[in-house]
């Protein structure tokens, strides 16, 4: 088991749907974010969050809508998303500063139909 | 030409060898150096890491950082079949740098460590 908690572990929706990934971290961490990987292919920065404030947005469609409610929490949005969105969602924190190691949860499989 | 440039295996030994993994680099700013291993189905796990250069261990694992060669290794001793997954390099620049908070991975090196 992981100490970052991502839920759901699956989720399947449709390109009108809207949902929400969760990621929850109890390791007093103050940057958390946001990965996309495809199979077979190394993670992809989303969005960073340091002290619960945006710090990056890798030029992210605004179809993913991240939040971070407090410095436990992180959220991703998802709305009108298209099937080439479909990968491993994968959130992680840092106990130091932004160039520390990462801490990965297991990650949401997203299926977009 | 990639930032970071990792062997890209397949690997495939038998229990008990020694396994060497490794990644070039070209971004003489990068400051941390780390090793994930991810399981099928499963998020990366943070297996090592070094801030600058130098040697450091942990149990089988050995993590060896040369910035004079831009050259990072991981070596498993005795390996067990546990170890099978793949392992992911990665490097991040100093916390005061433009690219603080963007990791930089190599694309990994699947292993399989047969019984």
């Amino acid at each position: 088991d992981t100490e970052v908690t991502q839920t759901p572990k699956h989720l399947v929706m449709g390109m009108t749907n809207k949902k929400s990934l969760k990621c929850e971290q109890h390791m007093g961490h103050r940057a958390m974010y946001w990965y996309k990987q495809k199979a077979k292919k190394p993670p992809e920065l989303m969005f960073v969050y340091s002290y619960e404030k945006l710090s990056i947005n890798e030029s992210v469609p605004s179809r993913f809508s991240p939040e971070c409610p407090n410095s436990s929490l992180l959220n991703l949005h998802l709305h009108a998303l298209q099937p080439e969105d479909s990968a491993l969602y994968l959130c992680a924190s840092s106990r130091g500063g932004l160039s520390s190691p990462l801490h990965f949860g297991n990650g949401t499989r997203l299926t977009v139909t | 030409q990639k930032e970071v440039e990792q062997d890209p295996g397949p690997l495939s030994v038998p229990e008990g060898a020694i396994v060497s993994l490794n990644c070039t680099y070209s971004n003489s700013a990068f400051q941390y150096f780390m090793w994930y291993r991810q399981y099928s189905r499963k998020g990366p796990e943070l297996l090592m890491y070094t801030y600058s250069s130098g040697n450091k261990e942990d149990g089988r694992f050995t993590a060896q950082v040369d910035k004079s060669s831009k050259y990072i290794s991981l070596f498993i001793r005795d390996s067990q079949p546990s170890d099978s997954a793949t392992y992911l390099c990665a490097m991040s620049e100093g916390e005061y740098n433009t690219n603080a908070g963007k990791s930089t991975f190599g694309d990994g090196t699947t292993l399989t460590v047969k019984p």
